[in-house]
Formats: structure tokens, C-alpha cells, sequence
């Protein structure tokens, strides 16, 4: 089944704890992506990648860091979250830009992260 | 830069009803425009998109007309159901490339 992972899908952590969520597709995309989404602001993007090594800062990318060492995988660390961090995280894959369907983005579960 | 205005919601129906969640848009060039469910507990879904002007997005019942003249991409369905329970997000995707801006969402809860 084609799809988007994410792992895991409720933490509950402490300020400045280093917490690392994982994000996995199986669909060959090349484009990947994280977003974020509170109460009244709709989802807003963090970071994406257009392919393996290339990442870029969405519109609120403070206090985070991605990596994209492999198609398949777009891992989100925190390396010392805050409280403001507390949020519901979506990862969301692709095709890319030079297929047809580049536009259709595919999301996972989410994870809900609560930062005491 | 590139922004997306929802109707507030939320907003509660009766069964069988007609449904517009109003959706305009700000953007440079000849964005592509979609809107998003998301239902209880669960990832965003595509519901249906539109890429030029004057297309019609349609799904599951669901339409939206791509109307650049008026910047807008409103959602309509002309009878809902308790099923259509759900957070209905209008997004829209700029020319340069695949990132996607969000509206802040409108809570839609149907009443059987």
C-alpha cells in the first residue's frame, strides 16, 4: 500500500530533550515536506526537500532540523525542544516537479507532540 | 508572498443540506488551488484540485470552480451527509514549485 509513515504518533517530552521524528514513504516521491498545524493557523511549513540532499526552510523552520540522506526517508529533530514546539506535525510527500501529478501531495498520520 | 483565506467557521448542518465554505486567494501567476479534508484523528486527504482558470475540481460530490476574476476557489456540495463530518482546508500551490499554503481550516460538523 502506498502510503506515509511517521513514528511515532503521540510524545509527550520535557524542554530540551532531543526527540527525533521519523517520516518514511514508499511511493519513490521526490519531494518531501514537513508542516505543522495549531488551532487557527492552518498548517504551516517547517522544511521540505525537493530530493535526497537538497532541503530548504519552509516559513517557520526555527528550532528545527531535517535531513535527507535517502529518497525514502525525512526524519524532523528537535534538538532541544520548547513548549511553543508542542504541536500537530504532518509529513507529506510528492512525485516532483518532473512528473504530471507533482502537485498531489501525500500526507501521513501526524504525530502529536507535547513539549512540557 | 502567497496567502489563503478561509470563511470562519465553524460551521454545523443539518443532514442534507448545502454546504459553501468560502476560499479566496492571494498569489502571483496562475497558482494551482485544492482543497483538503482531514477527518477525526487522521492525515490530510486531497478532496479535489484545480490547476487553471475556469477548471472545476470535483469529488465525492463535492465542487469548487478555479474563478481567477475573483481570486476565490469556494467548496460547495448540495446535500451533506453526518459522514462529511470533517476539517476542510483550501490550500493553493504557487508556480515556482511543490510547496503549498495552507488556510486556516474550517471545522464542518453535520447533524443527523
Amino acid at each position: 500500500e502506498a502510503q506515509v509513515t511517521q513514528n511515532p504518533r503521540y510524545l509527550i517530552t520535557v524542554t530540551g530533550k532531543k526527540l527525533t521524528v521519523t517520516c518514511s514513504q514508499n511511493m519513490n516521491h521526490e519531494y518531501m515536506s514537513w508542516y505543522r498545524q495549531d488551532p487557527g493557523l492552518g498548517l504551516r511549513q517547517i522544511y521540505y526537500s525537493m530530493n535526497v540532499e537538497v532541503t530548504d526552510k519552509g516559513d517557520v523552520p526555527e528550532g528545527y532540523k531535517v535531513s535527507r540522506k535517502e529518497k525514502r526517508n525525512f526524519p524532523l529533530i528537535l534538538e532541544s525542544p520548547s513548549p511553543n514546539q508542542t504541536s500537530l506535525y504532518f509529513c507529506a510527500s510528492s512525485p516532483g516537479l518532473a512528473t504530471s501529478s507533482y502537485n498531489e501531495q501525500f500526507f501521513g498520520p501526524g504525530t502529536r507532540l507535547t513539549v512540557l | 508572498g502567497d496567502s489563503v483565506t478561509q470563511m470562519e467557521g465553524p460551521v454545523t448542518l443539518s443532514e442534507e443540506a448545502f454546504l459553501t465554505i468560502n476560499c479566496t486567494y492571494t498569489a502571483t501567476g496562475y497558482p494551482s488551488l485544492f482543497w483538503y479534508v482531514q477527518y477525526p484523528g487522521e492525515g490530510l486527504q486531497l478532496l479535489l484540485k484545480a490547476t487553471k482558470a475556469d477548471d472545476k475540481g470535483s469529488n465525492k460530490g463535492f465542487e469548487a470552480t478555479y474563478r481567477k476574476e475573483t481570486t476565490s476557489f469556494h467548496l460547495e456540495k448540495g446535500s451533506v451527509q453526518v459522514s462529511d463530518s470533517a476539517v476542510y482546508f483550501c490550500a493553493l500551490q504557487g508556480t515556482s514549485g511543490s510547496r503549498l499554503t495552507f488556510g486556516e481550516g474550517t471545522q464542518l460538523t453535520v447533524n443527523p
